[in-house]
């Protein structure tokens, strides 16, 4: 089966601009969660959406949001982008949530705000 | 809020060597999931321990779930150069939470 489809998979954005990330999860999972990850701080929650809806939010100010699609495909997008916010942007989909069940992690779109 | 702490950081092994590396959180944790990711690669889903004192064997691959759900290990027996990467564990607190807490992970590297 598919895996997880991060688009797009490399991102230069300037700062003050905004940037949106797309994951398509694996067919049949309705779970999708992400993560940012970076050399200093790990891999860091930023949402997770079920059906829609989302179910938690990270610590992450509002410059981050996202939504899910009745499709089950999830969008993050980033407003007023800053440099500490390049980073490995993760998505991982699973059937009825990331705790509960295995995951499957995207590729990953690597962001560099310059 | 909850913290996952991993250890340790870096691990530099000889091909044939064993390797633990060992994962403590600041509070009881209702499962823990375990994932590697290879240099340039995303975290990829290994195993999950749910019950306290659970131990799980993979081929040499050995995990354990500490008795107060509080600490997991994972212990890799005889190294290859196809167990480079970067181990994470990552911790459930429990109830209608719905995400995982990383530690910031170990690093195994394996000279052949």
């Amino acid at each position: 089966k598919a895996g997880v489809t991060q688009t797009p998979r490399y991102l230069i954005k300037t700062r003050g601009q905004q940037v949106t990330l797309s994951c398509s999860p694996i067919s049949g999972h309705r779970s999708v969660s992400w993560y940012q990850q970076t050399p200093g701080q790990g891999l860091q929650f930023l949402f997770e959406y079920f059906s829609e809806t989302q179910r938690n939010k990270g610590n992450f100010p509002g410059r981050f949001s996202g939504r899910q699609f009745s499709n089950s495909r999830s969008e993050m997008n980033v407003s007023t982008l800053e440099l500490g916010d390049s980073a490995l942007y993760l998505c991982a989909s699973s059937l009825v949530g990331f705790p509960y069940t295995e995951a499957f992690f995207g590729q990953g779109t690597r962001l560099t705000v310059v | 809020g909850q913290q996952v702490m991993q250890i340790p950081q870096y691990q530099h092994v000889q091909e044939g060597e064993d390797f633990t590396t060992y994962c403590n959180s600041s509070t009881t944790l209702s499962n823990i999931q375990w994932y590697k990711q290879r240099p340039g690669g995303h975290p990829v889903f290994l195993i999950q321990l749910v019950k306290s004192g659970e131990v799980k064997k993979q081929k040499r691959l050995t995990f354990q779930f500490g008795e107060a759900k509080k600490n997991s290990s994972l212990h890799i027996t005889a190294t290859q150069t196809t167990d480079v990467g970067t181990y994470f564990c990552a911790g459930h607190s429990g109830g209608s939470n719905y995400k995982l807490t990383f530690g910031k992970g170990t690093l195994l590297t394996v000279n052949p």
